[in-house]
């Protein structure tokens, strides 16, 4: 089945750095999502984006599917910021998933003031 | 926030009981999934469902059987806990498999289930 990579597992910063973390897949995808669980345990969605670049606020994602990447950028952090970060794609070729979701195993993040 | 309940949200039981984890959604989406997540790997699916008794596997389903009787609650059960089944478990809905564009996955906030 498809592979999902995410880097760096672990990213440290202080209050207004910007950082870049990515996500690699193994496979075509026609559906890629990111998400937030914040430190309470939530998950947020945060952006459905198999293709093309989005922004919500400080937030921004890439993906380029040929190249089989995608880029969660974060701007100007905040200690809000803190948390998990998952990035979840459904492979075109579906294999076992089905079309379900295969989540990486995620970048926790740590903002510190 | 999407109308997603999970009960219990903690819960402690003994090796070989049996356990229900209740998902209950008021948004009225087809479809539903339990995810479990375990620290160094992520979120893996459960089982999920497309409707009303339309289940399904996923990738960890081994020990795990699920129910959906009505469109709003599906039901995840371990019909003999084990020790490797503590876990935090999630329930999710979308409109759309996997979730889309229009219809993102959204998640309940969790059970954390500890099988002594």
């Amino acid at each position: 089945g498809i592979q999902v990579e995410q880097s760096p597992p672990d990213l440290i910063l202080q209050e207004g750095a910007n950082s870049t973390l990515r996500c690699n897949f193994s496979d075509s995808v026609n559906n890629l999502q990111w998400f937030h669980q914040n430190p309470w345990g939530q998950l947020i969605n945060l952006f459905y984006i198999p293709s093309g670049t989005k922004q919500n606020g400080r937030l921004s994602a890439t993906t380029v599917a040929t190249e089989r990447y995608s880029l969660l950028y974060i701007s100007s952090s905040q200690t809000t910021d803190s948390g998990v970060y998952f990035c979840a794609v459904v492979s075109m070729n579906y294999g076992g998933s089905q079309g379900n979701l295969i989540f990486g195993k995620g970048t926790k993040l740590s903002v510190k003031p | 926030d999407a109308g997603i309940t999970q009960s219990p949200r903690h819960k402690v039981t003994e090796t070989g009981t049996p356990v229900t984890l209740r998902c209950h959604q008021t948004e009225n989406h087809r479809y539903m999934y339990w995810y479990r997540q375990d620290p160094g790997h992520g979120l893996r699916l459960i089982h999920y469902s497309y409707g009303v008794k339309d289940t399904d596997k996923g990738e960890v389903s081994d020990g795990y059987s699920v129910s959906r009787s009505k469109t709003e609650d599906f039901l995840l059960t371990l019909e003999s806990a084990t020790s490797s089944q503590t876990s935090v478990y999630f329930c999710a809905i979308s409109e759309s498999l996997g979730g889309g564009y229009n219809s993102p996955l959204h998640f309940g906030n969790g059970t954390r289930l500890t099988v002594t």
